[in-house]
């Protein structure tokens, strides 16, 4: 299995331009979120799915969008990029462990910056 | 605002001793887990403590958790050179347990 991967791994883009970033899975997850990372910030949830056709906000949800139509693709879409989403961005989706909880996996991460 | 919050920020020590690090939590919690990760990479999952028990092992790591304090701690014995890394811990509120909440890390060095 190739896990969860995402494209591109860095980005720059001028402020106004719109982008998406892609994320895959292959692992037949219901579960899949989106995250970014600021210095000293941890990591922060922007949206996140349920399954094919379901999503909802997370806790930084402005300025970005996201669809699932599939169970394998998450892509996040930047709708008009702003300096402030200068970020590295994670993918993750996960898996129920026996017992209860869920293991969150996540891919490499795509560094975007905005100028 | 964040769930979790870890202490310290970072931490130095030499190879072969332990390291200590601890996340405090506001919430009631389904489970609290420790991530790792190294430089530049995505994060690992290291290890899940339920909110009924209070204290787990993985190989040279050890969590513990307090509910009544809202607090847990990781514990990595042995250190070893390959255990540089940013460790996080992330709650799993009790509603929507498939949401984590991270905290902001703890920056781990060990030196040779």
């Amino acid at each position: 299995n190739a896990g969860v991967t995402q494209t591109p791994k860095f980005q720059v883009l001028k402020t106004g331009q719109s982008m998406t970033l892609q994320c895959a899975q292959d692992m037949n997850h219901e579960y899949m979120s989106w995250y970014r990372q600021d210095p000293g910030m941890g990591l922060r949830l922007i949206h996140y799915s349920v399954g094919a056709g379901i999503t909802d906000q997370g806790e930084v949800p402005n300025g970005y969008n996201v669809s699932r139509s599939t169970t394998e693709d998450f892509p996040l879409r930047l709708l008009s990029a702003a300096p402030s989403q200068t970020s590295v961005y994670f993918c993750a989706s996960s898996r129920g462990l026996a017992g209860g909880g869920y293991e969150q996996y996540f891919g490499p991460g795509t560094r975007l910056t905005v100028t | 605002s964040q769930q979790g919050e870890e202490d310290p920020q970072a931490l130095s020590i030499q190879e072969g001793e332990n390291a200590t690090m601890n996340c405090s939590y506001k919430t009631s919690i389904n489970n609290l887990q420790w991530y790792r990760q190294n430089s530049g990479r995505g994060l690992v999952h290291l290890i899940l403590i339920r909110s009924n028990e209070r204290e787990k092992h993985s190989g040279r790591l050890r969590v513990t958790l307090d509910t009544s304090k809202k607090s847990s701690s990781l514990l990595i014995t042995a250190s070893r050179a390959a255990d540089t890394a940013s460790y996080f811990c992330a709650t799993a509120l009790i509603q929507g347990a498939q949401k984590l909440v991270f905290g902001q890390g703890t920056r781990l060095t060990i030196n040779p």
